[in-house]
């Protein structure tokens, strides 16, 4: 299993741009989520999903769209790139009955000059 | 609203055990887990506690109190390539949010 995986690695776009991180994962995980990560700092949850075609906001969606068209994956839309956005973007999956035993993919950095 | 605390920053000698809290206030709780990640690298899990009292993993050990909102890892024989950060968070629902991490330097 290739697990969780994410692309691009890094990224780097002009004041707004619009782009779409790109995640997917071979786990036949019900849940998804998207995190974005500053430096020094937890990460904090952008969106969520519990299975395909259902989504819901986390604690930091605006400027940011999810979609969940099937299981395995669950890109992350942005919508019009602000320099605020500058940072490291997790996406994550776990099992239902587990959904707090998440599985990350390696992460993309983005730069918004 | 969500708030969790961890101490920024940890050193402990090669072999030695080192406890890293984490106290939080949340509306709504259905458990703490606790994260490591390596510098450059995703967060990978380590334990989950969603009643209280002592989960052992190995080396690792994780402890909960819900009555007092605090929790803690303990990591046993610390190795060199324990250095990292670990962070905890709680889960509200499907929602799950971190604290900023505790840099643990393991000193040979």
């Amino acid at each position: 299993n290739a697990g969780v995986t994410q692309t691009p690695k890094f990224q780097v776009l002009k004041t707004g741009q619009s782009m779409t991180l790109q995640c997917a994962q071979d786990m036949n995980h019900e849940y998804m989520s998207w995190y974005r990560q500053d430096p020094g700092m937890g990460l904090r949850l952008i969106h969520y999903s519990v299975g395909a075609g259902i989504t819901d906001q986390g604690e930091v969606p605006n400027g940011y769209n999810v979609s969940r068209s099937t299981t395995e994956d669950f890109p992350l839309r942005l919508l019009s790139a602000a320099p605020s956005q500058t940072s490291v973007y997790f996406c994550a999956s776990s099992k239902t009955e587990t959904v707090h035993e998440q599985y990350f993919g390696p992460g993309t950095r983005l730069t918004v000059t | 609203g969500q708030s969790l605390e961890q101490p920024s920053e940890v050193t402990a000698v090669e072999g030695a055990i080192v406890q890293i809290n984490c106290t939080y206030q949340t509306s709504g709780f259905y458990g703490l887990s606790w994260y490591q990640q390596h510098d450059g690298g995703a967060p990978t899990f380590l334990s989950y506690n969603a009643l209280d009292g002592l989960e052992e993993t190995g080396r690792f050990s994780s402890f909960l109190s819900r009555s007092d909102s605090y929790g803690y890892l303990l990591l046993q024989e610390l190795q060199m390539k324990d250095s990292a950060s670990y962070f905890c968070a709680v889960g509200n629902f499907n929602k799950f949010y971190f604290g900023s991490g505790t840099k643990l330097n393991v000193k040979p």
